[in-house]
């Protein structure tokens, strides 16, 4: 079965630190691995997705996120965080043959110190 | 409306009462998912429809657990005889097809069972 993994469970940062969260599938066919973030008080929003080509994904508000399928990870990252980028961001995973749905990881959250 | 939509926004259920939860996805959107999100963790799949066929119910944790989508629009997700257990944030998204893999989610129903 699918699985995701995200390595932390709680970052905090001071504002301008770079941040990279870890995530980790155990699926090994094709897969398209999404970024979602849960600001506090509001519902999920993607902020970047893989289906195929370039690994190095651009999402919105500066994030960008690698897949490296060798090591089954796709890792978010932030040059540069601000007090706003405050909030619970969740890992997905769509994997080929697997349906439609999609495994989340359990979340890390991100906490922002101005 | 532009987002996905859900009613009510919280709601609180003495145990063995049967609670109905509605969504109103995306005009348009084909597919719509119901995910459950149990505090501290990531949204984990119960059901898919395209349009009104219900295609994975595998995620559903038990009987008690009832999802339709008569008309392939509106979804309600039905909890007969709700436990302790059953307290989450429901989840549910739509996406315009089994081809497009982006979910759109709505705001959730917080379901407490006391």
């Amino acid at each position: 079965a699918q699985s995701v993994s995200q390595h932390n469970h709680h970052v905090i940062l001071s504002e301008a630190a770079s941040l990279e969260l870890g995530c980790n599938y155990s699926y090994g066919g094709t897969v398209n691995l999404f970024w979602y973030v849960q600001y506090p008080g509001q519902h999920l929003q993607l902020l970047l997705k893989y289906f195929s080509g370039d690994p190095l994904v651009k999402g919105i508000k500066g994030f960008e996120a690698e897949f490296i399928k060798s090591k089954f990870s796709f890792n978010l990252r932030k040059p540069s965080v601000q007090w706003s980028d405050t909030a619970e961001y969740f890992c997905a995973v769509n994997a080929e043959n697997y349906g439609q749905n999609f495994v989340f990881g359990p979340g890390t959250r991100l906490s922002v110190l101005p | 409306g532009a987002g996905v939509s859900q009613s009510p926004r919280y709601k609180v259920a003495k145990r063995g009462q049967d609670v109905a939860l509605r969504c109103d996805p995306i005009s348009g959107h084909v597919s719509l998912f119901w995910y459950q999100q149990a505090l501290g963790q990531g949204p984990e799949f119960l059901t898919y429809f395209q349009n009104e066929a219900q295609l994975d119910k595998s995620g559903l944790p038990s009987d008690r657990f009832f999802a339709e989508r008569p008309e392939g629009s509106v979804s309600t997700l039905k909890i007969q005889r709700t436990q302790q257990e059953d307290s989450a944030v429901y989840l549910c998204a739509s996406s315009r097809g089994p081809d497009y893999n982006e979910q759109f989610f709505g705001p959730g129903t917080r379901l407490t069972v006391l």
